[in-house]
């Protein structure tokens, strides 16, 4: 099984900078089948980005996925208010598909 | 792009059972794996089942096998789980999602508490 390790656990930011969440496998993912989700209290998860850098849609193009083997990087260019939320990458290239353990991005 | 909705949660004993529902609408839902993902308090998520479209393939995670059950019944566009033995860890928000190889759409989770 892969393990996907999420860092930092904590992202103290403001409005406007920029964030930046890695996510790295135990192994190297297949066909970089990676993906990223947003999630706010109290709702279900998001699709952010799928296949490490596609983002899904109605996605704001300030949301960017990239990496590839072994390491991921989500990137918010210029951090909304709405965009303070826990973040998840989850792989699909090997079963069972993993999650890692999630980064929080909270407002500094 | 579809839209997922979840019933059945609620509180049962340690020991007891419980079936989740998931209804699809919006999408040819008998062409998708499905899956359920639950997400314990304060915690993250962790995939639980998956089944094939046409329910003859089914996996779990192991911390659930020989108690929980996935099914589907395509002609109702439904998914199930059946949850049986349930133990004080069982207990978490349960999510159903479509499964492209990443989730999407999810539902809109049940909370399933198991405590006596």
């Amino acid at each position: 099984e892969i393990v996907l390790t999420q860092s930092p656990g904590t992202l103290s930011l403001s409005p406007g900078e920029r964030a930046t969440l890695s996510c790295r496998a135990s192994q190297s993912v297949s066909n970089s089948y990676l993906t990223w989700y947003q999630q706010k209290p109290g709702q279900a998860p998001r699709l952010l980005i799928y296949d490490a850098s596609s983002r899904a849609t109605g996605i704001p193009d300030r949301f960017s996925g990239s990496g590839s083997g072994t390491d991921f990087t989500l990137t918010i260019s210029r951090l909304e208010p709405e965009d303070f939320a826990v973040y998840y990458c989850q792989q699909y290239g090997s079963s069972p598909q993993t999650f890692g353990q999630g980064t929080k991005v909270e407002i500094k | 792009e579809g839209q997922l909705v979840v019933s059945g949660g609620g509180l049962v004993q340690p020991g007891g059972s419980l079936r989740l529902s998931c209804a699809a609408s919006g999408f040819t839902f008998s062409s998708y794996w499905m899956n359920w993902v639950r997400q314990a308090p304060g915690k993250g998520l962790e995939w639980v089942a998956n089944i094939k479209p046409d329910g003859r393939e089914k996996k779990y995670v192991d911390s659930v096998k020989g108690r929980f059950t996935i099914s589907r019944d395509n002609a109702k566009s439904s998914l199930y789980l059946q949850m049986n033995s349930l133990r004080a860890e069982d207990t978490a928000v349960y999510y159903c999602a479509r499964d492209r190889g990443w989730f999407d759409p999810w539902g809109q989770g049940t909370l399933v508490t198991v405590s006596s």
